[in-house]
């Protein structure tokens, strides 16, 4: 079946613009979560859905990131006055139903500079 | 604050050298561990993952993981590799129900 997608591949946008980054989980993952990955380090957590709500949004930097999920499949994720610093590659992974055990399934991500 | 620390950040070998890439972290009590793996061009993938029983995991692609309590560590290894081992690896851990923090990767480039 298809994987994780995520649209789009690359983003580029000025600085104090609004973007959204959009992904598709595997179908029937209850499970969805977001990660920023910044040049030479590893993914690092921002939020995680379990189904429609958000299980845990303790990684979402500042007020400025914000996501949803409103039917429990396809989940945005949305930065508002972007700054030169959110330039990273933003990946999205589902699981099956979520939890500290579960094996990930990770998206191509999407690659976003701010100028 | 609890960590997770790949010490090496890059690793060159020749093709049939043996690897070990360490994977220390922070830690206390029961832990959940996994390595994954980035190949060129492709998506971050499970390489092993190990919650409980023995502490030698296997992998795919002939890979090995021990877990050993005492020294807070989850090393990789592989007896001998080859160039399509040529990849970033991430070492990840979690405790219980929370999401595993990974590590920032090593990158392993192998030389045919």
């Amino acid at each position: 079946g298809a994987g994780v997608s995520q649209t789009p591949s690359n983003k580029v946008t000025e600085k104090g613009k609004y973007v959204e980054l959009r992904c598709d989980p595997i179908s029937g993952h209850t499970a969805l979560y977001w990660y920023r990955q910044s040049l030479g380090q590893g993914p690092e957590f921002l939020i995680y859905f379990q189904g429609t709500g958000a299980a845990d949004d303790s990684g979402l930097p500042n007020d400025r990131f914000f996501a949803v999920r409103p039917e429990g499949s396809v989940s945005t994720l949305k930065i508002q006055r972007t700054e030169r610093g959110d330039s990273a590659v933003y990946l999205c992974a589902s699981s099956l139903t979520g939890g500290g055990q579960e094996t990930q399934y990770f998206g191509p991500g999407t690659r976003l500079l701010v100028l | 604050a609890q960590s997770v620390s790949q010490h090496n950040h890059h690793v060159i070998l020749s093709e049939a050298a043996s690897l070990e890439l360490g994977c220390n972290y922070s830690y206390g009590g029961t832990v959940n561990l996994f390595w994954y793996v980035q190949y060129p061009g492709q998506h971050l993938q499970l390489l092993l993952k190990y919650f409980s029983g023995d502490p030698l995991v296997k992998g795919i692609k002939g890979f090995e993981a021990e877990f050993i309590k005492s020294k807070f560590s989850f090393n990789l290894r592989k007896p001998s590799v080859q160039w399509s081992d040529t990849a970033e690896y991430f070492c990840a851990v979690g405790k219980g129900s929370y999401i595993p923090t990974f590590g920032r990767g090593t990158s392993l480039i192998v030389h045919p």
